[in-house]
């Protein structure tokens, strides 16, 4: 268990949707780091977020949104969904923004339909 | 941009050792990590090089070379559960700390 929690752990919904993926980060972790992998594009990058602040752009879609919270916690907003949304979703958290040491959530699982 | 380049599967015996080599071409370079993933589960931190040379850590170890865009995670005395997939991942400079490429990653296959 690496301490980071993620809800749902999976998700079902339909295209043209919009759903709220939520991560805890450790204790004391204070660097939220989401990522999405499909079975075609392995994983990527999406956002990370530094102390509420947004720190890094990844691969992120215009649909997509993210943010953190003063408590720490993060969540990502998925709109207008596609069939090719499909995917894990993993959260990770590090200590401090350059710590090279991630620990990711258990993921959810996103099913669009 | 980075490019990161592993090899798709590889097989091997209990017992023995297996070299997963990674090859990136980056626009910085701010650190090198291997993560493992087993299937369906969350990929977990196996090691980190910056400078150029070894890190060892029990059975795993890893390589990294900065002037040629390489590094290696050597696998030793294989199990059954190292069966998994292999992550090779680049930070990227220093103005963007957060910013993770990830390559496809390398199945392993240990047989008995």
């Amino acid at each position: 268990d690496s301490g980071v929690t993620q809800t749902p752990k999976h998700l079902i919904t339909a295209t043209g949707q919009r759903v709220t993926l939520r991560c805890s980060p450790r204790s004391g972790d204070l660097s939220v780091y989401w990522y999405q992998q499909s079975l075609d594009q392995g994983l990527q990058f999406l956002i990370q977020y530094y102390n509420g602040e947004e720190r890094a752009k990844g691969n992120i879609l215009e649909r997509f949104s993210a943010q953190q919270f003063p408590d720490l916690h993060s969540e990502l907003n998925l709109s207008s969904l596609e069939l090719g949304d499909s995917a894990l979703y993993f959260c990770a958290s590090s200590q401090r923004q350059g710590s090279y040491e991630q620990y990711f959530g258990p993921g959810t699982r996103l099913t669009v339909t | 941009g980075q490019n990161i380049d592993q090899p798709t599967e590889m097989t091997a015996t209990e017992g023995a050792i297996v070299q997963i080599n990674c090859t990136y071409q980056t626009s910085g370079f701010n650190g090198l990590f291997w993560y493992q993933q087993h299937a369906g589960e969350a990929p977990t931190f196996l090691s980190y090089n910056v400078l150029d040379g070894l890190e060892e850590k029990g059975r795993f170890s890893s390589f990294l070379s900065r002037s040629k865009g390489y590094s290696y995670l050597l696998l030793k005395e294989l199990q059954m559960k190292d069966s998994a997939s292999y992550l090779c991942a680049v930070r990227g400079a220093t103005d963007s700390w957060g910013k993770f490429q990830f390559g496809a990653g390398t199945q392993v296959v240990v047989t008995p």
